[in-house]
């Protein structure tokens, strides 16, 4: 089985740009997971999903993050305009409701 | 804010030796822990997970949980230098939700 599937692997753009990674969750997980990680703050949640559905964004930074989730097996994150303090790398999860998160390889993202 | 918290390290270990790393958390209302190993570059990868107070063994792992005292800990038996990695603790928040500790850097020396 292909785990979590993410895109681009690495990104590299100019303050200002828009940015959007990519996910594909594992199939028949209905749960969807976006983390940022830097060396300062760590593993931090962004967004999740259920049932494609947005559950808690508390953690989206600003209004320049969204997250979508059109269906079971894609959700994209956006970043816009972005800025050199979105330098991070980017994970997806998946999971089955409270079980188990599987991370995908993650989103090296440098925005210059 | 709820807290997961953990020594960042580095925990220096030698090879053979137990390696012990531990974890505290805020809310006492947690229900569900893990541990998560993440190489340098790699994503988190799940190594234990844990629900009930005591032991939990899986080869050379053994997660142990203190609820009382809102304490989890991983033990690592006859460590290998392939588990020097950084080792992330997490605790179910809100829904469905992860809280991660910042991680302890851990390195077995040969």
């Amino acid at each position: 089985d292909a785990g979590v599937i993410q895109s681009p692997r690495h990104e590299v753009t100019e303050m200002g740009q828009e940015v959007t990674l990519r996910c594909k969750p594992i199939s028949g997980h209905n749960s969807l997971f976006w983390y940022r990680q830097t060396m300062m703050r760590g593993l931090e949640l962004l967004i999740y999903f259920n049932n494609n559905v947005p559950i808690d964004d508390s953690g989206m930074p600003e209004d320049r993050f969204s997250a979508k989730m059109p269906n079971a097996s894609f959700s994209t994150l956006k970043i816009q305009p972005s800025e050199p303090r979105d330098s991070a790398v980017y994970f997806c999860a998946s999971g089955r409701e409270a079980d188990t998160q599987y991370f995908g390889p993650g989103t090296r993202l440098t925005v210059l | 804010q709820k807290e997961v918290e953990q020594n960042s390290g580095p925990l220096s270990v030698p090879e053979g030796a137990i390696a012990s790393l531990n974890c505290t958390y805020s809310d006492r209302g947690s229900q569900s822990f893990f541990w998560y190993r993440q190489y340098s570059g790699k994503s988190p990868e799940l190594i234990m997970s844990i629900y009930s107070n005591g032991d939990k063994e899986d080869g050379r792992f053994t997660a142990q949980l203190n609820k009382a005292s809102q304490y989890v800990s991983l033990l690592i038996r006859d460590s290998q230098p392939s588990d020097s990695a950084t080792y992330l603790c997490a605790v179910n928040g809100p829904g469905y939700a992860l809280n991660f500790g910042k991680g302890t850097s851990l390195l077995v020396t040969p």
